[in-house]
């Protein structure tokens, strides 16, 4: 059962073009969001996150939208670089009564082209 | 330089040999936890660590065990390694459970 889903394996962007990437979540537990991004041959780096309290945030040219009552959130990179073309992972937080777990989805690979 | 670190970053081995994945990280973090990230699939954690000599199972743990015998180490032990668990491995450190995790750079498991 995966609780945390990103529908679109790839994305194909432009450079100088909004890259807008999708997740959805099923557990209403969850309480905190963030984003990360893989390069081959690298481990996951942090991005930006967001939590349940708000609907918006914002790091230079990544913004992170949640929208509860959709349990869909989505990140946009505006303007999109060469250099943002990478997989991207959505998770999400819950406690679980010892502990905090994070849920990972199944990866978008973003390419920005020329 | 604040890290996690894996070794080997590349291993091949065969069914029922056992092995294990080291893992440290700098940042005196009480948090650590195994993934593996196949196809279609994304990442899953194996255990997690709350602190030194406190362990917990994650989503998939079967085949799989950890020890915390200190802070900054948390190895991932296979005992006897079947082909399901060819995989790309990573550790993750963080100070609280669920806030950022650092990862480690990966290693790459194939069993044979």
């Amino acid at each position: 059962d995966q609780q945390v889903k990103q529908n679109s394996p790839s994305l194909s962007v432009q450079e100088g073009r909004i890259s807008i990437l999708n997740c959805d979540y099923t557990n209403s537990m969850f309480d905190y969001f963030l984003w990360y991004k893989k390069y081959p041959a690298e481990g996951p780096t942090f991005l930006i996150s967001i939590s349940s309290i708000k609907d918006k945030n914002e790091d230079g040219r990544f913004t992170v939208f949640l929208n509860k009552s959709a349990k869909h959130l989505s990140l946009h990179i505006v303007p999109s670089q060469p250099g943002d073309s990478a997989v991207y992972f959505c998770a999400a937080s819950s406690f679980t009564g010892t502990a905090s777990k994070l849920t990972f989805g199944t990866g978008t690979r973003l390419q920005v082209t020329l | 330089e604040a890290q996690v670190t894996q070794n080997p970053r590349y291993l091949i081995t065969v069914t029922g040999k056992k092995l294990t994945v080291t893992c440290s990280q700098n940042m005196n973090h009480e948090y650590m936890s195994w993934y593996r990230q196949d196809p279609g699939l994304g990442l899953r954690q194996i255990y997690y660590s709350m602190n030194v000599e406190v362990t917990d199972k994650g989503d998939v743990p079967e085949g799989y065990k950890v020890s915390r015998k200190e802070k900054r180490n948390f190895p991932l032990i296979l005992e006897s390694p079947s082909p399901n668990q060819t995989s790309l491995y990573f550790c993750a450190s963080s100070s609280l459970a669920g806030e950022t995790q650092y990862f480690g750079p990966g290693t790459r498991l194939l069993v044979l």
